[in-house]
């Protein structure tokens, strides 16, 4: 079965602390990992996906096949990244997504 | 570009009534998907469509059903609303199909509230 699991519900740090939202996933294909986040009152909007490796807003993601994860990380929070955070499994050659159930991410000055 | 646009962006309704949500992709984009967000189950993925067809359905029941317009605009339709349907539904478009690239862009969600 497909899935994806994001143990915490709600993270919170201060400003300058790291940051690690965990994500691990269920698939037995080849899959494809994305990170999404909603800030307060915008839409659903692409922070990462694992094929582009990149480094977007400071977060970095690997994707761990062994371990099954993809979990986001940002060494030094800033109060503009609190935000609600979805880890997403997507299938090849659809657009489906299956969502984990999301880790609110609150950073105090 | 505009982005991914649905209307209306709240609707109420009452138990055993149907609705209509309507989905514009960004131009050019042909992929369509829908899902639903609720507090207790997060999001969940209703159906994707690309090029008029149904590719994917995720698992609701058959009130729930949708349909794709040449012109890659998208509409759901809920019939026998019931309580539970009570959520945000949310549009998104991709560019797959094309080009390969899938990275989905949403809307901000048409709220639904069944009394």
């Amino acid at each position: 079965a497909q899935r994806v699991t994001q143990p915490e519900k709600l993270l919170s740090v201060f400003k300058g602390a790291p940051v690690e939202l965990k994500c691990n996933y269920s698939y037995s294909g080849s899959p494809e990992l994305f990170w999404y986040v909603q800030y307060s009152r915008q839409r659903l909007q692409l922070l990462l996906r694992h094929i582009s490796r990149e480094s977007i807003k400071g977060f970095t993601a690997d994707l761990n096949k062994g371990e099954t994860s993809f979990h986001l990380k940002k060494p030094f929070a800033q109060e503009e990244d609190s935000a609600m955070y979805y880890c997403a499994l997507g299938t090849y050659n659809t657009d489906k997504l299956i969502f984990g159930t999301g880790t609110r991410l609150q950073v105090f000055p | 570009k505009a982005g991914v646009t649905q209307t209306p962006r709240y609707l109420i309704k009452t138990r055993g009534q149907q609705v209509t949500l309507s989905c514009s992709p960004i131009s050019g984009h042909r992929s369509v998907s829908w899902y639903q967000q609720t507090p207790g189950q997060g999001l969940q993925f209703l159906f994707e469509y690309f090029s008029e067809t149904q590719r994917n359905k995720g698992n609701f029941p058959g009130r729930f059903s949708g349909r794709q317009f040449s012109n890659s605009r998208s509409e759901m339709n809920v019939s026998t609303l019931e309580l539970g349907d009570s959520a945000l539904y949310l549009c998104a478009s991709s560019l797959r199909g094309t080009s390969g690239e899938n990275t989905q862009y949403f809307g901000p969600g048409t709220r639904l509230t069944v009394l």
